[in-house]
């Protein structure tokens, strides 16, 4: 299994509340995701980062802030938490390899409950 | 924006048959297709990528690929009980590192 950890697993907060999520690997790998899932609408790309200090907004970034000051360390923040941000949110990491460096591996994701 | 459809099922399947499972996709420049398997409350893990047409066969999994017809599959031989799962469809949002596009998965349960 890819080397990556998420921190909180399960987390519940009020709505109005800033959230930080922290995503950590040990592969060393150049990139990080962070996606979240919810019934009905799969998997979709939040924020992404190809290298330290170097990010970029996915699909769903509204709300949502990220920083990455390590490799090995992406940080998802919800400024003011809402209902609507009650999902699973999923890290992955991906590198330049001997597979198609869009091949990703994912963290064992966190359970946020914004009440 | 890229899409990528699949059937949400459930799709039942019974034991030691095989099972297939569609995706179809609406970029025709998509030059990779993955596969990943979901049990319930549990993260995503890669079964297989393919890029190129054809088959890819590995172990009791194959991929099958039709660029021409924008359809790749993944057929499950000898399925298993441990095999029921949510399987999701990938491609690349873009032309470099920079996310998947994922289907909203297919919800298989092999029947023993």
């Amino acid at each position: 299994d890819a080397g990556i950890t998420q921190s909180p697993r399960h987390k519940v907060t009020e709505t109005g509340t800033p959230v930080t999520l922290r995503c950590h690997q040990t592969e060393n790998h150049r990139y990080m995701y962070w996606y979240r899932q919810d019934p009905g609408h799969g998997l979709r790309l939040i924020h992404y980062s190809y290298g330290v200090k170097d990010t970029d907004k996915g699909e769903v970034s509204d709300g949502y802030s990220v920083s990455r000051s390590k490799t090995e360390d992406f940080l998802l923040t919800l400024e003011s938490a809402t209902s609507s941000q009650t999902s699973v949110y999923f890290c992955a990491i991906s590198e330049w390899g001997e597979r198609p460096q869009e091949t990703q591996y994912f963290g064992p994701g966190t359970r946020l409950l914004v009440l | 924006q890229k899409e990528v459809e699949q059937n949400s099922g459930p799709l039942s399947v019974p034991e030691g048959a095989i099972a297939s499972l569609n995706c179809t996709y609406s970029d025709r420049g998509s030059q990779s297709f993955f596969w990943y398997r979901q049990y319930s409350g549990k993260s995503p893990e890669l079964i297989m990528f393919i890029y190129s047409n054809g088959d890819k066969e590995d172990g009791r999994f194959t991929a099958q690929l039709n660029k021409a017809s924008q359809y790749v599959s993944l057929l499950i031989r000898d399925s298993q009980p441990s095999d029921s799962a949510t399987y999701l469809c990938a491609v690349p949002r873009g032309g470099g590192a920079d996310g998947l596009t994922f289907g909203k998965g297919t919800h298989l349960i092999i029947q023993p």
